[in-house]
């Protein structure tokens, strides 16, 4: 099943802008977590935040939850070429392990 | 983390046959989970794989289509049967992380299913 919904969105930007892709999501979650995918590939994780963190660093990635709206943000900085990429939210629910994933958010970084 | 190889990374197959893919992790895992991904769409979980236990099916996935193997703690495969060209997508299989569900998935390289 799918939980997490980013606003849809493909996001094109220059090389060393800042990315800002928004995720939201409707049951009461466990944590919140990111994935890369490039070129259809594997999915690695980038960030998960707890139901009772507010705001996570790693690297040049933010993320941000708001369990009140049941939504999240990712924030990329200083964004590279190496970024592009889809970008997933997921969701695990408390008392299960699966992941719900949401649409994905297509990001382009042009050199 | 654990690591995940998966097989084949692509296939071209014909309708009205099957094709089995493979997990092999590099670690002993409780659950690991198979995934379809259509194309330009996102993941939906089709299930759940416990060694020693039938597999638990998500809505919409069943057992005669998506018959699942899990005969030891590292290994499980994942068979499409008599595909139709509605079956092109990416199959991934994944695997929770090491110290439980508050860390992050694994997955492995992804199966790029064409059927034709």
């Amino acid at each position: 099943s799918q939980q997490g919904e980013e606003d849809p969105q493909a996001l094109s930007i220059q090389e060393g802008e800042n990315a800002t892709m928004n995720c939201s999501y409707k049951t009461s979650i466990n944590n919140l977590q990111w994935y890369r995918q490039n070129s259809g590939r594997g999915l690695v994780h980038l960030i998960l935040i707890r139901s009772n963190e507010r705001e996570k660093h790693s690297g040049r990635l933010r993320v941000t939850l708001d369990t009140s709206k049941k939504s999240s943000s990712l924030l990329i900085t200083a964004s590279r070429a190496a970024d592009t990429a889809s970008y997933f939210c997921a969701t695990v629910d408390y008392g299960n392990n699966r992941l719900a994933f949401g649409k994905g958010n297509q990001v382009v970084v042009i050199p | 983390s654990a690591v995940i190889s998966q097989k084949p990374s692509r296939d071209i197959c014909q309708r009205g046959t099957s094709l089995t893919i493979q997990c092999q992790v590099d670690s002993q895992v409780t659950m690991m989970f198979w995934y379809r991904q259509q194309p330009g769409q996102s993941l939906t979980l089709i299930a759940t794989a416990n060694q020693g236990s039938e597999a638990t099916y998500e809505s919409g996935f069943v057992i005669d289509k998506f018959p699942i193997s899990r005969p030891n703690l590292t290994f499980s495969t994942l068979t499409v049967s008599n595909m139709s060209p509605e079956d092109s997508s990416i199959y991934l299989c994944s695997v929770d992380g090491d110290r439980g569900p508050n860390y992050g998935y694994t997955f492995g390289s992804g199966t790029r299913l064409t059927v034709v």
